[in-house]
């Protein structure tokens, strides 16, 4: 099993251009997450998918849009990158997700990016 | 605000000796607490958990005791192993995950 994937590993995007962060997991999670990690910080929840056709805000939603595709797939998507969102992003998938509590979460290996 | 601190950026600790990284968090309204342990080019690994209704939980070498009372918890590792440096978050979680900044540990052989 190759857990949780994310591509790419790393990015380079000029400011006010788009992309999409995947990730894939192959654990049948029913729950998903993006978190960012800047330097002096720790993770920051983005969004959140507690299964398959929801999703739900995190701590720091703004500037970022996701699509739950499949129980599998989590994209992330920035439509117009800014400087502010250079930081490395994880993605994390779970099994259990409910009575409003986050459990133990399994972590991909992260994309690098930068906005210049 | 950040509701999940690690005080300590850094922990230095000799082989064979306990670590203890600590942390703490101003929300009554977590439940539950997990530590994560991270590489360097990795993503985190979850290490240990502890529900509220507990102050401490078990794994080998790895306790988490939980203080309510005191809005605190600590990680003990005995002992202490070169392998298990590497950057240690603490996270809280009730609607959603917070995580502390991290605590660098270097044990040295």
């Amino acid at each position: 099993n190759a857990g949780v994937t994310q591509t790419p590993k790393f990015q380079v995007l000029k400011t006010g251009q788009s992309m999409t962060l995947q990730c894939a997991q192959d654990m049948n999670h029913n729950s998903m997450y993006w978190y960012r990690q800047d330097p002096g910080m720790g993770l920051r929840l983005i969004y959140y998918s507690a299964s398959e056709g929801t999703t739900d805000k995190g701590e720091v939603p703004n500037g970022y849009n996701v699509s739950r595709l499949n129980k599998r797939e989590f994209s992330l998507r920035l439509e117009s990158a800014a400087p502010s969102q250079t930081s490395v992003y994880f993605c994390a998938s779970s099994e259990l997700f409910g009575q409003g509590l986050f459990y133990e979460q399994y972590f991909g290996p992260g994309t690098r990016l930068t906005v210049t | 605000d950040q509701q999940v601190k690690q005080n300590s950026p850094s922990l230095s600790v000799q082989e064979g000796r306990i670590s203890i990284l600590n942390c703490d968090y101003t929300n009554s309204m977590f439940d539950y607490f997990l530590w994560y342990k991270k590489y360097p080019a990795e993503g985190p690994t979850f290490l240990i958990s502890i529900s509220s209704i507990k102050d401490k939980n078990e794994d080998g070498r790895f306790t988490v005791f939980l203080n309510k009372s005191a809005k605190h918890l600590s990680l003990h590792i005995v002992p202490s192993q070169p392998g298990d440096s590497a950057v240690y978050f603490c996270a809280a979680s009730r609607n959603d995950m917070r995580f502390g900044a991290g605590t660098r540990l270097t044990v040295k052989p």
